[in-house]
């Protein structure tokens, strides 16, 4: 079983802080993917990364991918409340069509 | 956009009583979907791949008897958990590929179980 490990599990920061979440495995995937779960909803996609070394950006959101295709990041610029949510990555090792989840970053943004 | 509607939001039986959550693809055809159970603040545990016209793949751990997939259509998958018990509480979630050859995936809204 692949495990895709998130760090840090909790962040609490003011508005307007920067932060950035980690996603490491020591196996390696085909694509990645990044969602954000409200409470009580589902997750929403916010973006999926492929290549190696790939960095994606949506608005203040930065994402990517390592280069030997084990790891990523999102960076959040000037977090505002709106970010807050559950930030959860998801591996796909291109076999069985199944993602494999991290353990997920609850991110929480103060006024 | 791909939407995949869940129903019901939310469900209280007693405990012994099955309950049945559906999965829908209202605006695209769907013959793979994944189940998923998530503890509170936790992440997503795939429990389940429902396929379109024949069995589901269950994942390791989880009890085939006990929740009972049925995927009869191309935009429904259906998602019993019989003989519920309080520990079978918890928040269930599906979600369906897009298209096919590419493993991006829409959820549902999720369903939240309580069994008293």
């Amino acid at each position: 079983t692949q495990l895709l490990e998130q760090s840090p599990q909790f962040l609490s920061i003011q508005e307007g802080e920067n932060l950035t979440v980690y996603c490491n495995s020591s196996s390696v995937f085909s694509s990645l993917q990044w969602y954000r779960q409200e409470p009580g909803e589902g997750p929403v996609l916010l973006v999926t990364v492929v290549t190696g070394g790939e960095v994606k950006k949506l608005k203040r959101l930065t994402f990517q991918f390592g280069d030997a295709r084990k790891d990523s990041s999102l960076h959040i610029t000037a977090a505002q409340p709106g970010d807050t949510g559950l930030y959860l990555c998801a591996g796909d090792t291109g076999t069985a069509s199944k993602l494999t989840f991290g353990t997920g970053t609850r991110l929480q943004v103060t006024l | 956009g791909a939407v995949v509607s869940q129903h019901p939001s939310r469900v209280i039986c007693k405990s012994g009583t099955s309950v049945k959550i559906e999965c829908r693809s209202l605006d695209f055809q769907a013959t793979t979907m994944f189940w998923y159970r998530q503890f509170p603040k936790q992440s997503l545990m795939l429990m389940a791949t429902s396929n379109e016209g024949s069995k589901a793949t269950y994942e390791q751990g989880v009890e085939k008897d006990k929740f009972l997939i049925n995927h009869a259509s191309l935009t429904l998958s259906t998602l019993t958990v019989t003989s519920a018990h309080p520990e079978d509480s918890s928040f269930y979630i599906c979600s369906a590929r897009v298209r096919s050859g590419a493993n991006v995936l829409t959820f549902g809204a999720g369903s939240r179980l309580t069994v008293l």
